[in-house]
């Protein structure tokens, strides 16, 4: 059975720090990983996917990184805005279907002016 | 292209009252799936659909939850005889129909259901 976990909780930067958002799982035969942005409120906006030949994904200020042999997953957002404040999750398959998400709890991620 | 759609966007029921949640996928996706997010909890996956067939309801309470995803129109998530405990935002979210393994899941803006 998968289980994901994210750390920190919570996290509260000033604007223009460079961040990291960790991510583990339990199930080292994950096939993919995507990371997810939630606004309060709000449905999920897909940030990345990490399929699990690669080894990180960029997207603009957005960078992710699996690495399974330890379970572990990253995501690195740089010269972070107010705008950035949401909170966070990842979520790899769990179950025998491969369209089953298991989420993390999420990090809630404020970026103060 | 519209992305995921789901109505009614809130809803409110009281005690014993059906809840129906709608869920139209996005253009061309014939995947479906539903997750529940408790208040103060993570989302957690419920059932997942392709057109006509259940695939993976390993997720779904035992009683008075049910799900559909017909040939034509939206999906349904439906849930009997509500309780307070139901009260919860419930997503929906597609995929394409090729059902890869990297296919990323797209989500719909959620049904925020409150039982009084």
């Amino acid at each position: 059975k998968q289980e994901v976990t994210q750390i920190p909780a919570a996290l509260s930067v000033p604007e223009g720090e460079n961040l990291v958002l960790n991510c583990s799982f339990t199930d080292s035969a994950i096939y993919n990983l995507q990371w997810f942005r939630q606004d309060p409120g709000k449905g999920l906006t897909s940030l990345l996917l990490i399929q699990s030949s690669q080894r990180e994904q960029t997207s603009g200020r957005l960078n992710a990184s699996l690495d399974k042999s330890s379970g572990r997953s990253t995501l690195y957002i740089a010269a972070s805005q107010p705008g950035d404040s949401a909170t966070y999750l990842c979520a790899g398959p769990g179950g025998t279907s491969y369209g089953k998400l298991t989420f993390g709890q999420g990090t809630i991620l404020t970026v103060h002016p | 292209n519209a992305g995921v759609m789901q109505n009614p966007r809130h809803l409110v029921r009281r005690r014993g009252q059906e809840a129906r949640l709608r869920c139209s996928p996005m253009k061309g996706h014939s995947h479906v799936y539903w997750y529940r997010q408790l208040p103060e909890e993570g989302l957690k996956f419920m059932v997942y659909l392709q057109k006509e067939n259940i695939i993976d309801e390993s997720g779904m309470p035992k009683e008075r939850f049910s799900a559909e995803f017909p040939k034509e129109g939206p999906s349904i998530l439906r849930i009997q005889q509500v309780v307070r405990g139901d009260s919860a935002a419930y997503f929906c979210a597609s995929s394409p129909p090729t059902g890869g393994l990297t296919d990323t899941q797209y989500f719909g803006p959620g049904t925020r259901l409150t039982v009084l």
